[in-house]
């Protein structure tokens, strides 16, 4: 049981660049969630799915998409990445609504855009 | 969705109680209080949640009062593991969740 996990844990990309993190979870959860935390900052939510194949716009949605390809795993792409979007990336995952919303969250993915 | 309110930062020696206070005036009737804990480099991981009264486990206590406009997280004897920021959260279902800065807990020799 490994519980959410996302690849890859470092990025380095040039501007303009894309790319797609990956998130996965093996707890069945309904939900699951991105959120970007910047340095000395909390964290704040980017988008989210309720189930396959939804998604809504969280706090800070600009320049991000995602995708529920399956119950397990959740994308989120950056088209054209921006030195903005440099931060730390955490995918998380919650039982909701069949339980209450407590998330479980993976290890990040650090990523730095030049 | 409540807005939440924290010290920005605690100190604390070893050996002592913790007691971390959260304000949520504006908490919605179905809204759960959850707490966080989140080491450097990692995500935040769960501690606790209740909606009223006490609710205790194996690492931590969470006392709600009748009115539910504050909640204290209490953490019984600290180590320097222990040493985090904690994050206090009071929604109910699909909302904006926002962390906030959180208290980070600086726990000393």
């Amino acid at each position: 049981n490994a519980g959410v996990t996302q690849t890859p844990k470092f990025q380095v990309l040039k501007t303009g660049q894309s790319m797609t993190l990956q998130c996965a979870q093996d707890m069945n959860h309904n939900s699951m969630y991105w959120y970007r935390q910047d340095p000395g900052m909390g964290l704040r939510l980017i988008y989210y799915s309720a189930s396959e194949g939804t998604t809504d716009k969280g706090e800070v949605p600009n320049g991000y998409n995602v995708s529920r390809l399956n119950k397990r795993e959740f994308s989120l792409r950056l088209e054209s990445a921006a030195p903005s979007q440099t931060s730390v990336y955490f995918c998380a995952s919650s039982e909701y609504p069949s339980g209450k919303d407590t998330q479980y969250f993976g290890p990040g993915t650090r990523l730095t855009v030049l | 969705l409540a807005k939440t309110t924290q010290p920005i930062s605690m100190d604390s020696y070893e050996g002592q109680e913790v007691n971390i206070t959260c304000s949520h005036n504006n908490i919605a009737t179905n809204d759960y209080i959850t707490w966080y804990q989140q080491f450097p480099s990692q995500g935040p991981r769960f501690i606790i949640q209740g909606y009223k009264t006490k609710v205790t486990n194996e690492v931590a206590s969470l006392f709600i009062p009748a009115d539910r406009k504050s909640s204290t997280l209490s953490l019984p004897r600290v180590s320097l593991s222990d040493t985090a920021v904690y994050y206090c959260l009071a929604f109910g279902g699909y909302q904006k969740v926002t962390f906030g800065t959180g208290t980070k807990l600086q726990v000393i020799p």
